[in-house]
C-alpha cells in the first residue's frame, strides 16, 4: 500500500511568488492534515479536513495561506505571496483512526 | 504557550540499555497521548499510544506510561537498539478532537 505522497518534494522559490503543495492521501483515509515544522515552533497543525470539509484551519498563519480539497484523493496547501519567514517543512498526514494519523515525506520550502 | 514540552532536546544511551524519554503537558483536557518517531528526510511516523484511562501501555520494546496527577508521560525502549536513533515526538489530544499537539521532539541516538 502507498503511503501518504506529496510533492514536490524540495522548493525554492523567490520571495512574492506562488507556491503549491500537494497531497494525496491513503486510500480510505477520510480525515486530511496539513502541518508546517520549524525550529522555532516544531510541528504546527495547520488545516483540517474531515470529509473533504475543512474543520479546523486556526493554524493558518494568515491570509497568504489557503488550502483545498477537491476530493478524497487530492489536496493543495497554497501560499501566495510567499516570504522568506515560510521556509519551512511542510507535511501532510491522514487517517482514518481518530488520532493515529500517518505523514508524507514533507516538502521542504525555501523562499529567498 | 506550549501545551506539551520534552524539555530535553537530546539522549544518547548505549545498545541494550533502556532510553527513557520524558514528555510533561499542561491542559488537563488532553485524554489520549501518542509518541511518532522521525527519521531524517521522512514524516513522522505513529509508534505507540495510551488513553488516560490507563497509565501503561506496552507493544513489545515500547512501553509508555502516564501519570495523570503529574500530567507526564514517558517512553521506555528496552531493550535500545542502533535502529531506534531518531527524534521522538510526543503528541496529545483531547475528546473526540483529531487535533494533534505536538512537543519539539528528542532526539535519541543509540550507540553500538
Amino acid at each position: 500500500d502507498a503511503g501518504v505522497i506529496q510533492s514536490p518534494r524540495h522548493e525554492v522559490t523567490e520571495m512574492g511568488q506562488e507556491v503549491t503543495l500537494r497531497c494525496k492521501p491513503i486510500s480510505g483515509h477520510n480525515s486530511l492534515f496539513w502541518y508546517r515544522q520549524t525550529m522555532m515552533r516544531g510541528l504546527e497543525l495547520l488545516i483540517y479536513f474531515n470529509n473533504n470539509v475543512p474543520i479546523d484551519d486556526s493554524g493558518m498563519p494568515e491570509d497568504r495561506f489557503s488550502a483545498k480539497m477537491p476530493n478524497a484523493s487530492f489536496s493543495t496547501l497554497k501560499i501566495q505571496p510567499s516570504e522568506p519567514r515560510d521556509s519551512a517543512v511542510y507535511f501532510c498526514a491522514s487517517s482514518r483512526v481518530a488520532h493515529e494519523q500517518y505523514f508524507g515525506p514533507g516538502t521542504r520550502l525555501t523562499v529567498t | 504557550d506550549q501545551q506539551v514540552k520534552q524539555n530535553s532536546p537530546s539522549l544518547s544511551v548505549q545498545e541494550g540499555r533502556i532510553s527513557i524519554l520524558n514528555c510533561d503537558y499542561t491542559n488537563s483536557m488532553f485524554d489520549y497521548f501518542l509518541w511518532y518517531k522521525k527519521y531524517p528526510a521522512e514524516g513522522p511516523t505513529f509508534l505507540i499510544s495510551i488513553s488516560s484511562i490507563k497509565d501503561k501501555n506496552e507493544d513489545g520494546r515500547f512501553t509508555v506510561f502516564l501519570n495523570k496527577s503529574a500530567k507526564h508521560l514517558s517512553l521506555h525502549i528496552v531493550p535500545s537498539q542502533p535502529g531506534d536513533s531518531a527524534v521522538y515526538f510526543c503528541a496529545a489530544t483531547g475528546g473526540s478532537n483529531y487535533k494533534l499537539t505536538f512537543g519539539k521532539g528528542t532526539l535519541l541516538t543509540v550507540n553500538p
